[in-house]
């Protein structure tokens, strides 16, 4: 199996900060890389789909970026309801797999 | 609206069966691409099994293979996970996913609100 390691597993930052996680591919999985948001108590929600593609209705201060092994998701001004763990997850080989998660906190 | 709903979850002793449902409505049903997802309580996402729209393609976790037996019924708009020979470590929220294909690649851009499965004596 794909193994997916997302950094950091936690932050705290300030409204209105840039944020943004790493996540890793043990091997080469191409653009095959989602992210999803889970707010607490929540189902997980698809954000960024193909590694870099916002899905419809999301906002646009969310962003993905990356192939290959090597991927990153940003928040370009973090707001107060962006409180949340983050996943990462590849979908090029099966089983799909998920990173660890980040969970993204408001200093 | 797009909509799943599970159902089925509860309390079972270790070693039975369980059954859990997701009724879907607001979208074409057999056009897509199913999957279950798993999350034990504090831990992070497990994607447990997926099935084509068609039922020709199934895949399974290494750690229910065997044991669980995912299943739908395009007539009803409905997804099914049977769970035999239950364990402490299957002791999860259970969600019901859709794909964005037909085929279960694993684009996941509907989810359902989950039940949660409780596996103990």
């Amino acid at each position: 199996d794909i193994q997916m390691t997302q950094s950091p597993s936690s932050l705290s930052a300030s409204v209105g900060d840039r944020v943004t996680i790493t996540c890793q591919a043990s091997q080469d999985i191409s653009n095959c890389l989602n992210w999803y948001q889970q707010k607490p108590g929540k189902a997980p929600k698809l954000l960024i789909y193909d590694a870099s593609n916002l899905e419809t209705g999301v906002p646009s201060r969310f962003s993905g970026s990356g192939s290959g092994t090597d991927f990153t998701f940003t928040i370009s001004s973090l707001q107060p309801e962006d409180i949340a763990t983050y996943y990462c997850q590849q979908y090029d080989n099966s089983p799909p797999t998920f990173g660890g998660g980040t969970t993204v906190e408001i200093k | 609206e797009v909509q799943l709903v599970e159902s089925g979850g509860g309390l079972v002793q270790p070693g039975r069966s369980l059954r859990l449902s997701c009724a879907a409505s607001g979208f074409t049903f057999d056009d897509y691409a199913m999957h279950w997802v798993r999350q034990a309580p504090g831990k992070g996402l497990e994607w447990v099994s997926g099935i084509s729209w068609n039922r020709g393609s199934r895949g399974y976790a290494d750690s229910v293979k065997g044991r669980f037996t995912i299943s739908r019924d395009n007539a009803k708009n409905s997804l099914y996970l049977q769970m035999n020979g239950l364990r402490a470590e299957d002791t999860a929220f259970y969600y019901c996913a859709k794909d964005a294909s037909g085929t279960p690649h694993g684009v996941m851009d509907v989810w359902g609100k989950g039940t949660t499965v409780t596996v103990s004596s």
